[in-house]
């Protein structure tokens, strides 16, 4: 299956400032997605990178909050912009495996104080 | 709107005994149904998952039980261990193609020695 290697694993943030998270995958795969865990909460889709397009975002989630890169078929990046508290969370990279199921990377640990 | 229901969301189970997480969707255009599996500062991992052409699936002390008709599948962890102690999504998708994945709201899973 899929390894995905995210960083960084996690992080302490000023309000206010950005982050951005990458992902990289050791194969080429077509659609990576960006989810968001929340304290104690399931995972919420935030985006769906395609390469060469821009990203899709889910209901709730915008382009200027949140710009996704994709640029090859092994990386993307997420930025987490203007960060406030209620943007801590566990943010998780994910590609679909043929024959396994969605994979996901080990996740990022983002607060924000 | 939640379209997969998880309950219990956390459940205490004593070493050798039987742990038993439930599911419902609503969409019935759904056909793969994985359960991850998440520890404490690690992404999910798929632990087994489904099609509803199949009414149970079993791999070692994980099984699934599918109810088409129900809109209901579930997880048994059989001889349950304090490894075990985790917590479980369910989820649902539409399998070809792109299709994002709804999870439910995780299971809280502690199994006591």
């Amino acid at each position: 299956s899929a390894v995905i290697s995210q960083k960084p694993s996690r992080d302490i943030c000023q309000r206010g400032t950005s982050l951005t998270i990458q992902c990289q995958v050791d194969s080429q795969v077509t659609m990576m997605f960006w989810y968001r865990q929340q304290p104690g909460q399931s995972l919420t889709l935030i985006a769906t990178a395609n390469q060469g397009s821009e990203a899709t975002y889910e209901s709730g989630f915008v382009i200027d909050k949140f710009p996704i890169s994709r640029p090859n078929l092994t990386f993307s990046t997420l930025t987490v912009s203007n960060m406030s508290p209620e943007d801590s969370s566990i943010y998780l990279c994910s590609v679909e495996d043929p024959g396994v199921g969605y994979t996901f990377g080990s996740g990022t640990r983002l607060t924000v104080v | 709107q939640q379209q997969v229901k998880q309950s219990p969301q956390s459940l205490i189970v004593q070493k050798g005994g039987i742990s038993i997480i439930n599911c419902a969707y609503e969409n019935t255009a759904f056909d793969y149904f994985p359960w991850y599996q998440q520890f404490p500062g690690k992404g999910p991992a798929l632990l087994i998952a489904i099609r509803p052409d199949v009414s149970e699936k079993k791999e070692g002390r994980f099984t699934i039980s599918f109810n088409k008709s129900a809109k209901q599948f579930s997880l048994h962890i059989m001889d349950s261990q304090p490894g075990d102690s985790a917590t479980y999504f369910c989820a649902a998708s539409i399998k070809g193609g792109y299709q994002k994945v709804t999870f439910g709201i995780g299971t809280k899973l502690q199994v006591i020695p």
